[in-house]
């Protein structure tokens, strides 16, 4: 099973909002990853796991929640969010954060804030 | 600070023709990886090929393959015999310790029948 798993593919959400991303793997990975990514444009990352705890947090607004409850799973809680906020959101993980690591990626959440 | 910059917004090709996309970088690190990776309208990012750049021999992987030029900082990818499911947006990307992906800003190939 080589697959990253996101849900929902699809979230229109209000600004006063509260709503969850998951993501899910089962290879084993000890790392995992937030990006957000705008149309056309590369991925950007937003948060970083490695082994359960938070490792990088690239100066992320705190309407964006990360939690790791445990090595397979990774969710990103959403509060008042603004409408610049609208923008596909992967997930990845690899097997660690070190060098050279292939990261696999999920389909993505496609979000809409109204 | 790192950098990956593609120069090439858009590009075509006939389908079973060879295609190349460019890619420069700029890191201070030794040691470093270099990827390509493919994004189908379908949306999920899929590894292409990659690079370590101690290694001086270029990576292939069936109809892809690279030309990384260290010293020049360059790291190409050719499509041979492009097919019309390898039309999607590519991205260079460069990884080193911590997990950073740092990504270009991307090339939208296009194969035409």
């Amino acid at each position: 099973d080589t697959e990253v798993t996101q849900t929902p593919k699809h979230l229109v959400m209000g600004m006063t909002n509260k709503k969850s991303l998951k993501c899910e793997q089962h290879m084993g990975h000890r790392a995992m990853y937030w990006y957000k990514q705008k149309a056309k444009k590369p991925p950007e990352l937003m948060f970083v796991y490695s082994y359960e705890k938070l490792s990088i947090n690239e100066s992320v607004p705190s309407r964006f929640s990360p939690e790791c409850p445990n090595s397979s799973l990774l969710n990103l809680h959403l509060h008042a969010l603004q409408p610049e906020d609208s923008a596909l959101y992967l997930c990845a993980s690899s097997q660690w954060t070190g060098e050279g690591a292939e990261a696999f990626f999920g389909q993505g959440t496609r979000l809409t804030v109204v | 600070a790192q950098t990956v910059t593609q120069s090439q917004p858009e590009m075509s090709v006939q389908e079973a023709e060879t295609v190349t996309l460019s890619c420069t970088y700029d890191t201070s690190e030794n040691n470093y990886y270099l990827f390509w990776y493919k994004q189908p309208p379908s949306r999920q990012m899929i590894l292409v090929i990659r690079q370590e750049a101690y290694k001086q021999q270029n990576a292939t992987e069936n109809r892809f393959s690279v030309n990384f030029q260290k010293a020049a900082k360059s790291f190409s990818l050719k499509i041979s015999d492009s097919q019309l499911g390898d039309t999607a947006m590519y991205f260079c990307a460069l990884n080193n310790q911590g997990g950073k992906l740092i990504f270009g800003q991307g090339t939208e190939l296009s194969v035409k029948p």
